[in-house]
């Protein structure tokens, strides 16, 4: 089993509608992190967070640090939302190792 | 230079060649990371460098090595390519080692046939 789990590993959806990607980790972590690649390649890091619900414009990221979940919510879906949504976390024991999750590919149709 | 710079952007490779891919920073970040990414297999850490002088193994080491002789460049250098080789390598930073955010560079898509 791997220590990230994304849901769902693919998502189609129309523009407007809100997006929920979700991430389940099964190790102690110092931090998650939620990163956008959108093809073509380039990554970009949305959110860091430890605890709590983090916005900007519209994503929000939540985590439940007792259940080793967090979430990625997208309101108001824009076709330049579609990208690759990846959740990774910080490893207590060794604090420069990140584990990925496989991504969540998003395509919002207009 | 604003950000990473990662030289080459693409490069196709014969099987045995040695190559050294660059990253470059200006933001004067303690951390580097060397990833690769490969379909169905997400980001994988290959090498890192906590801070100038200083450096470890990640998950796949094995056929690279890397050095941080100073804060801003962090080669990574494969001896003698393989296919199994064959990825995207993304360079990474961090200010420093634990919570703080990534930033990555564009990538270096890297073929050996």
């Amino acid at each position: 089993k791997n220590e990230v789990e994304q849901s769902p590993q693919n998502l189609t959806a129309q523009e407007g509608e809100f997006i929920t990607i979700n991430c389940s980790y099964s190790v102690g972590i110092s931090a998650l992190h939620w990163l956008q690649q959108h093809p073509g390649g380039g990554i970009v890091s949305l959110f860091m967070l430890s605890s709590g619900k983090k916005k900007h414009g519209r994503l929000i990221a939540t985590i439940n640090i007792q259940e080793k979940h967090s979430s990625l919510h997208i309101t108001a879906s824009h076709p330049r939302d579609s990208a690759v949504y990846i959740c990774a976390v910080g490893i207590i024991q060794g604090a420069q190792k990140l584990v990925f999750g496989q991504g969540t590919r998003l395509t919002i149709n207009p | 230079i604003a950000g990473i710079t990662q030289a080459p952007t693409s490069q196709i490779l014969a099987a045995g060649r040695r190559m050294t891919l660059r990253c470059t920073q200006d933001m004067r970040h303690n951390a580097m990371y060397w990833y690769r990414q490969d379909l169905g297999l997400g980001l994988r850490l290959i090498h890192y460098s906590n801070t100038a002088g200083t450096t470890g193994k990640g998950e796949v080491p094995d056929g690279y090595s890397v050095s941080r002789a100073n804060t801003d460049d962090f080669p990574l250098t494969l001896a003698s390519a393989v296919p199994s080789q064959t990825s995207v390598y993304f360079c990474a930073t961090r200010q420093a080692v634990g919570a703080n955010v990534l930033t990555f560079g564009a990538g270096s898509r890297l073929t050996v046939l």
